[in-house]
């Protein structure tokens, strides 16, 4: 089954960029989203559609994705952006969605 | 304002089929390119994907767990249901609901909206 792949964990310091890679055969042509887990929390969307930005969530946090793998880049990572972050994506055949494995991002 | 919510049992015994439902509010299930997923956390662990019914009726499953899993729809009563067969320990875990949006291009689904979660527990 298909599958997508990230770093177990991220660590900077704050004020530092964070970069959380997403890798999958699919990603040159299905789109990348990512959400973002606080401790007990649901997950929230952060990135949709490789790039984009839901209302609300600040710019500092951007996307892009080239080849089979997808980033998210938080500029100026602040202690409250300390979470877990999962892609997700859609494999080949459009008919399954799949999550990756979580980057534990830490911010101090 | 939109919200969705899950219920059902918290305590499954190995074995049995878990129900679980997902009343929603906000949006309808019968918009176009709108779906509702399900998507389950074990304790510590990564989310992983389950299930999807959308608009138009057509349904996704995890390729892992097909053979386990049914999800229907009653629009009537902005209602969506997970149906997971032979439940085992391994199964315990928060499972959400949340609402899919297709990209515009198609080119993928994601959820925008996320119920609280509710955790289940098989043990015997």
């Amino acid at each position: 089954s298909y599958e997508l792949t990230q770093p177990p964990s991220v660590s900077v310091s704050p004020g530092q960029t964070a970069r959380i890679t997403c890798s999958g055969d699919a990603l040159p042509k299905k789109f990348a989203y990512w959400y973002q887990q606080k401790s007990g929390q649901a997950p929230v969307v952060v990135i949709y559609d490789d790039s984009k930005r839901p209302y609300g969530i600040p710019e500092r946090i951007s996307g892009s994705s080239s080849g089979t793998m997808a980033t998210l880049i938080i500029s100026g990572a602040q202690v409250e952006d300390e979470a877990d972050y999962y892609c997700s994506s859609t494999d080949n055949s459009g008919d399954h969605e799949v999550f990756g494995g979580g980057t534990k991002l830490t911010v101090l | 304002q939109l919200t969705l919510k899950e219920s059902g049992p918290t305590l499954v015994k190995p074995t049995q089929t878990l129900t679980l439902t997902c009343t929603f509010s906000g949006f309808s299930l019968t918009t176009s390119g709108v779906g509702v997923g399900w998507i389950r956390q074990p304790p510590g662990k990564a989310l992983e994907w389950l299930a999807l019914i959308f608009w138009n009726d057509a349904n996704r499953y995890s390729p892992s767990l097909n053979s386990r899993l049914t999800v229907t729809k009653d629009t009537s009563k902005n209602q969506v249901f997970l149906t997971m067969t032979n439940m085992d320990p391994v199964d315990t875990a928060t499972y959400y609901c949340a609402r899919g949006l297709y990209s515009v291009s198609g080119l993928g689904v994601y959820f925008d909206y996320w119920g609280q979660g509710t955790l289940v527990t098989v043990s015997s």
